[in-house]
């Protein structure tokens, strides 16, 4: 089955700095890569995602690549701020008609002011 | 529109007893999860189903039931709790595959 590592585990960057979150997958027949951001205490709210059409998108300061060759994908948050600090999951999915999500193990993000 | 709600927030048991954990949509999702969430192990799958009236295992499934009688509602059942069910419980819904999966607040457990 799909299994999708994420690094770092933990990760401090100053304010206004970039932040680079990076994952990889084993299933080539992944489809589907949703990022998701969990504030402490709350549900994880989805921030950004990509399908194996596209190899990049972008919303703002957030964006995220898919390289589908090597099998990893990125999230890349520019000019971050202290409000960015949170943990962040990347998921991967395979399929149509379904979505089956098995995720990373998470980055925990502190954006220091 | 409240989105996807669970209930309760939290919750305390003894090895041995049994509770029901409750997830509700109000956004007419076909499709419905439950997630454990331990800490260094991300999200992973417990039951989801696919419509009413159906359910699947996930990855995690050994202890726990569930069932949708109702669209709108997802129950995961703990017939006799072990300390190894201690964790986060989250529910999601999704409408199709082309959209994203919407998470609840999540309920926190701790067996004693």
């Amino acid at each position: 089955g799909e299994n999708v590592e994420q690094h770092p585990s933990t990760l401090s960057v100053q304010e206004g700095d970039s932040a680079v979150i990076k994952c990889t997958y084993s299933d080539s027949a992944s489809n589907y890569f949703p990022w998701y951001k969990q504030e402490l205490g709350k549900g994880p709210q989805l921030i950004i995602d990509i399908r194996s059409n596209v190899g990049e998108k972008k919303d703002q300061r957030i964006a995220v690549t898919l390289n589908k060759t090597a099998k990893h994908f990125s999230l890349h948050i520019t000019e971050t701020q202290p409000e960015d600090s949170a943990v962040y999951f990347c998921a991967a999915s395979w399929g149509t008609g379904f979505q089956k999500l098995v995720f990373g193990t998470g980055t925990r993000l502190l954006v220091s002011p | 529109n409240a989105g996807v709600t669970q209930t309760p927030k939290f919750r305390v048991l003894k090895t041995g007893q049994s509770m029901t954990l409750l997830c509700a949509q109000d956004m007419n999702h076909e499709y419905m999860y439950w997630y454990r969430q331990d800490p260094g192990m991300g999200l992973r799958l417990i039951h989801y189903s696919v419509g009413e009236g159906t359910t699947a295992k996930g990855e995690v499934p050994d202890g726990y039931n569930v069932s949708r009688l109702k669209k709108q509602n997802f129950l995961l059942g703990l017939e006799s709790a072990a300390p190894s069910q201690t964790s986060v419980y989250f529910c999601a819904s999704l409408l199709d595959s082309t959209d994203t999966q919407y998470f609840g607040p999540g309920t926190r457990l701790t067996v004693l």
